[in-house]
């Protein structure tokens, strides 16, 4: 099944702000919006971001999400040592009737 | 606190059956979707589908219809991930999430499940 694009690597310095992008079609993000997922080595995923842009409980302001038309946005700013991961984006595909995900961005803090 | 409490890792041979399983906890099991999520080793995840305990409700992603069963029984707060006859190309990390609607999955993860498949 088709995915969601995304960036293999990015990389920034301490402190610096750093931009994740996804893009899907007019059947997914367009559509329904992007969830972002963040995930250290070894362990399960966490959600960072609901479809809507809203944080869950206990989610750092640092982090932000945004849509514009078939492209979701995650920046995160003040890039920490722990930020270091790999981040997933996923979104509801309503020709499929199934979740797709990105293809995953790590992201390195220099 | 919500939890989901999946069980160890195993490993099988090809061929073989396996049901594996994530137990919920802290909420009401049945007004919550659980959705499983396939990470194979050093890859990202692919959505396998999503069952509500409620009313036994079920999603498969097309990429895995007819090759797993999901099922969930409510009376142990318990949802099921089978397969019945494994291939090598099965082995992952598999998890559960737990999610209030179907637009809004992956709000609670469980801890995973190590599958290998090996001859």
């Amino acid at each position: 099944q088709a995915g969601l694009t995304q960036p293999p690597s990015v990389s920034k310095g301490l402190r610096q702000t750093a931009t994740l992008t996804c893009t899907g079609n007019s059947n997914n993000v367009g559509n329904q919006g992007a969830a972002w997922l963040q995930q250290h080595q070894g362990h399960p995923p966490k959600l960072l971001s609901y479809r809507n842009n809203n944080r869950p409980s206990g989610i750092s302001e640092r982090f932000s999400a945004s849509r514009s038309g078939n492209t979701a946005s995650l920046t995160i700013t003040g890039l920490q040592p722990e930020d270091e991961a790999d981040y997933y984006c996923s979104a509801w595909d309503s020709s499929l009737s199934a979740y797709v995900f990105g293809t995953g961005t790590k992201v390195t803090v220099l | 606190e919500v939890q989901l409490e999946q069980s160890g890792a195993e490993v099988k041979k090809p061929g073989e059956s396996l049901k594996i399983s994530c137990k919920g906890s802290g909420y009401s099991f049945t007004s919550y979707w659980i959705g499983w999520v396939r990470q194979m080793p050093e890859k990202g995840l692919e959505w396998m589908g999503i069952i509500y305990p409620g009313d036994s409700e079920t999603r498969y992603s097309p990429s895995f219809q007819g090759q797993v069963t999901i099922s969930a029984d409510k009376s142990i707060s318990t949802a099921y991930l089978q397969w019945s006859s494994l291939k090598a190309s099965d082995t992952a990390m598999y998890y559960c999430t737990q999610s209030p609607t179907l637009l809004d999955a992956f709000d609670i993860w469980g801890q995973g499940t190590m599958v290998t498949v090996s001859s």
